[in-house]
């Protein structure tokens, strides 16, 4: 099976500017999950998507925003993006929310 | 509040040694813990698992022990290579909040030759 995909890989956005992430879950997986990757930081959970309905959220603001479609592929949206959002952004699916496979994300650089 | 924690930011072993991962956890409510291996410009590799009903699992040369009292689970790897230098995190979920793992700051496991 082909792993989770994300596109793009990389990503350069100035100051204001939103951004669209794509994410291709494994085929059969209907979970989707989104977490954000700070220089020395751990995972920081975003959302979670499941059957095109957000299950979960994390402690981010209201800038940061997702969507699911029927063939599980998942989108995720920062809206005036700060420098603080410069990060790598990962997606992971999983088949019973249980293991989380992730995809090898998209580098935001934010200028 | 950190619900996972890595205490070790980093760790360094002989090849052919034991390396040893640990990780502390407070939400009493997780029940499912991971382990995933990450390499710079990759997404985590998942690695190893265990359910709250165990206090044990092998794969190979990888064993994630569970102690629910002290809310601990460690990663040994025997015998360590030169190839398994990456950064590891921890990370954990309960089943009321499915597909939200909390994961811990992560470990840079250097394993020299």
């Amino acid at each position: 099976k082909a792993g989770v995909t994300q596109t793009p890989r990389y990503l350069i956005k100035t100051r204001g500017q939103q951004v669209t992430l794509s994410c291709s879950p494994i085929s059969g997986h209907r979970s989707v999950s989104w977490y954000q990757q700070t220089p020395g930081q751990g995972l920081q959970f975003l959302f979670e998507y499941f059957s095109e309905t957000q299950r979960n959220k994390g402690n981010f603001p209201g800038r940061f925003s997702g969507r699911q479609f029927s063939n599980s592929r998942s989108e995720m949206n920062v809206s005036t993006l700060e420098l603080g959002d410069s990060a790598l952004y990962l997606c992971a699916s999983s088949l019973l929310s249980d293991t989380q496979y992730f995809g090898p994300g998209t580098r935001l650089t934010v200028l | 509040d950190q619900q996972v924690k890595q205490n070790s930011p980093s760790l360094s072993v002989q090849e052919g040694r034991i390396s040893i991962l640990n990780c502390d956890y407070t939400n009493s409510m997780f029940d499912y813990f991971l382990w995933y291996k990450k390499y710079p410009a990759e997404g985590p590799t998942f690695l190893i698992s265990i359910s709250s009903i165990k206090d044990k699992n092998e794969d190979g040369r990888f064993t994630v022990f569970l102690n629910k009292s002290a809310k601990h689970l460690s990663l040994h790897i025997v015998p360590s290579q030169p190839g398994d230098s990456a950064v590891y995190f921890c990370a954990a979920s309960d089943n009321t909040n499915a597909g939200k793992s909390t994961f811990g700051d992560g470990t840079t496991l250097t394993v020299k030759p």
